[in-house]
């Protein structure tokens, strides 16, 4: 069945930029959405890509996609320590967008 | 943008009662909203799509009687859970598509519940 894959965890130092990957096993994917959770809150949108576009940027972030390896990455630049939160993949799937969620990884970050 | 409001935000309740979950889109109508759980391991688990106006659609091994969803209006669905048990103790999220883009969810702040 369809299944995305995330590390739990990614430490990094303030300033470094962090690069969260994910990947998933469906190639029929539509879309596919990191969304970033702070501690006790719901869940916030931060960008989506279109899965016949390899790259998007916006500001801090830019997202790769290569859909021949089915590999999604997050790279934030220049982390700050508002960027302590833990950070979802999602692909969806069919006409009705089901979603498939990774299980999230929690980024650290080091002073 | 499209907003989700929650609420409670957390309730602590005692073992055998109901509690019951508000998820209300504010600035726009959502004919289908989604309830989540999420484990302590921050896994997110989809429950149940609430349709307005119908039933339910419960996901695999979720108890129908335990989780009770109403979606009586276009702006409001509600998650009950009947006598709760420890067990039951979890984050409780609601979403909703965005109705300019219907392949994003917008989601609600979360309800913490807690069962002693």
């Amino acid at each position: 069945g369809e299944d995305v894959e995330q590390s739990l965890f990614l430490s990094v130092r303030e300033g470094d930029s962090s690069v969260i990957n994910c990947t998933y096993t469906d190639s029929s994917s539509t879309y596919l959405y990191w969304y970033k959770q702070e501690p006790g809150a719901g869940l916030q949108l931060l960008t989506y890509i279109f899965s016949n576009m390899d790259m998007k940027q916006d500001q801090r972030l830019t997202v790769l996609l290569n859909k021949k390896d089915k590999h999604l990455s997050l790279r934030i630049a220049d982390t700050q320590t508002g960027d302590s939160a833990i950070y979802f993949c999602a692909e969806s799937i069919g006409s009705n967008y089901q979603l498939i969620w990774g299980a999230g990884t929690k980024l650290i970050i080091k002073p | 943008g499209a907003v989700v409001s929650q609420h409670p935000s957390w309730v602590i309740c005692k073992s055998g009662t109901s509690v019951k979950i508000e998820c209300r889109s504010l600035d726009f109508q959502a004919t289908t909203m989604f309830w989540y759980r999420q484990f302590p391991k921050q896994s997110l688990m989809l429950m149940a799509t609430s349709n307005e106006g119908s039933k339910a659609t419960y996901e695999q091994g979720v108890e129908k009687d335990k989780f009770l969803i109403n979606h009586a209006s276009l702006t409001l669905s509600t998650l009950t859970v009947t006598s709760a048990h420890p067990e039951d103790s979890s984050f409780y999220i609601c979403s909703a598509r965005q109705p300019v883009e219907a392949n994003v969810l917008t989601f609600g702040a979360g309800s913490r519940l807690t069962v002693l």
